[in-house]
């Protein structure tokens, strides 16, 4: 069973700071990794999605790396400002089985909460 | 598009009582899930629909939990009767999941709904 683990739980950081967030799993097979962003009261947010043969994806002044061989990837957010906090999960999604219906049950982590502090 | 709707968006009700959450999903998206969010658990998918189908339902905590999708643009999870355990922000996500490897292989959250049960 694919186990999910996302540390630090609270990260809080002064504006300006670059900063990164820790995603580890359990099992490599996978088929992709998303980072998603969850504001309070809000559903979550799509930011990068990385395909297994991926091993970076970059959008703005955020960066996410994965790392299958080792089961970690991260996310980099560059010059954090106060509208970046939020709650930040980790998603993985396991390898497709043939004739599955084309979907793997995706596996969350409890997510980080950042606070970027003005 | 109006993106994922959910109603309601808050839901107080006593113990033993039924509760009805609602969805509408992005027109054209082939998958609808349903997750419930708590703090000590995280996101756990319960339920989800393929063309209307359910394929998976072994989140589904219990027999007092269940699903339904009658068309394309609407589905429901009814909880009868409800508990005080039952209490989480139930949410709601579709997504047209290609397994072709894109970008597009990613699920749009709606809001949520908040159920306390008291």
């Amino acid at each position: 069973k694919q186990e999910v683990t996302q540390i630090p739980a609270a990260l809080s950081v002064p504006e300006g700071e670059n900063l990164v967030l820790n995603c580890s799993f359990t099992d490599s097979a996978i088929y992709n990794l998303q980072w998603f962003r969850q504001d309070p009261g809000k559903g979550l947010t799509s930011l990068l999605l990385i395909q297994s043969s991926q091993r970076e994806q970059t959008s703005g002044r955020l960066n996410a790396s994965l790392d299958k061989s080792s089961g970690r990837s991260t996310l980099y957010i560059a010059a954090s400002q106060p509208g970046d906090s939020a709650t930040y999960l980790c998603a993985v999604r396991p390898r497709i089985v043939p004739y599955s219906g084309g979907y793997q049950k995706v596996t969350f982590g409890i997510g980080t909460k950042l606070q970027v502090i003005p | 598009d109006a993106g994922v709707i959910q109603s309601p968006r808050h839901e107080v009700t006593e113990m033993g009582q039924e509760v009805t959450l609602r969805c509408k999903p992005i027109s054209g998206h082939d998958y609808l899930f349903w997750y419930r969010q708590t703090m000590m658990r995280g996101l756990e998918l319960l339920i989800y629909f393929n063309n209307n189908v359910p394929i998976d339902d072994s989140g589904m905590p219990e027999d007092r939990f269940s699903a339904k999708m009658p068309n394309a643009s609407f589905s429901t999870l009814k909880i009868q009767p409800s508990e005080p355990r039952d209490s989480a922000v139930y949410f709601c996500a579709s997504g047209p999941v290609t397994g072709l490897g894109s970008n597009t292989d990613t699920q749009y959250f709606g809001p949520g709904t908040r159920l306390t049960v008291l």
